[in-house]
């Protein structure tokens, strides 16, 4: 199947400071691109979608200031926690859908384990 | 708003079949999927149904759909250690041209016994 690539896998890093976590498609081009955040024992939650060349769409409660949601090209999208706080501490993961053909499948990335300390 | 339930825990013996169960409120779901989250790793699509069916089966997983009551289920037969997992179950409206961000459940942790 198709691969999405995310990356770090974990970061750690201290309140205040900005993390980037990116979203690659592999070997396919993905004009949407999903984010969701995964609490401990909860389900995922999708916090956006993104299309490429424009604005991501935000789910109601997800901060658009705090995560930003950049979709550059078919290949790449990126999430930023700005400002990180311990609150933000999560899992998050990507998913991508190819452009091609009437395809459902969303490919999801590893995930990003954020700590924010 | 949509909600997906699954229970958050199944525990079945080696060689037997896990029967995972999942209730859904959105009507118009249009896709039910279930995805499988091993330990460090992203989610794997399982199988998916679209919502006119009520049977889809593959290898060893028999995937039931009830839409009058909005219940998916997922059989795995002959379970095996390596199926010892989280299974998530999920939901959608495919919009054609559009792309929906899927509705997830918890997750089922599926214990296997030896």
């Amino acid at each position: 199947g198709a691969v999405v690539s995310q990356h770090p896998s974990r970061v750690i890093c201290k309140s205040g400071t900005s993390v980037k976590i990116e979203c690659r498609s592999l070997d396919f081009q993905a004009t949407t691109m999903f984010w969701y955040r995964q609490f401990p024992k909860q389900s995922l939650m999708l916090m956006a979608t993104s299309n490429e060349g424009s604005k991501a769409t935000y789910e109601q409660g997800v901060e658009k200031d705090k995560f930003l949601i950049n979709h550059a090209s078919l290949t790449l999208s990126t999430l930023t926690v700005t400002s990180a706080h311990p609150e933000d501490s999560s899992f998050y993961i990507c998913s991508a859908k190819s452009v091609w053909g009437s395809s459902t499948e969303a490919f999801f990335g590893q995930g990003t384990r954020l700590t924010v300390v | 708003g949509e909600d997906v339930e699954q229970s958050l825990f199944l525990s079945v013996r080696e060689g037997d079949s896990s029967v995972i169960n999942c209730t859904y409120t959105d009507s118009s779901s249009t896709y039910l999927y279930w995805y499988k989250q091993e330990p460090g790793a992203g989610l794997q699509l399982l199988t998916y149904i679209f919502s006119n069916m009520d049977m889809k089966q593959d290898q060893r997983l028999t995937v039931l759909l009830n839409k009058k009551d909005k219940h998916l289920s997922l059989r795995i037969a002959d379970t095996q250690t390596g199926d010892s997992a989280i299974y998530f179950c999920a939901e959608s409206m495919y919009s054609g041209g559009g792309a929906d961000g899927l509705t997830f459940g918890k997750g089922t942790h599926l214990i296997i016994q030896p």
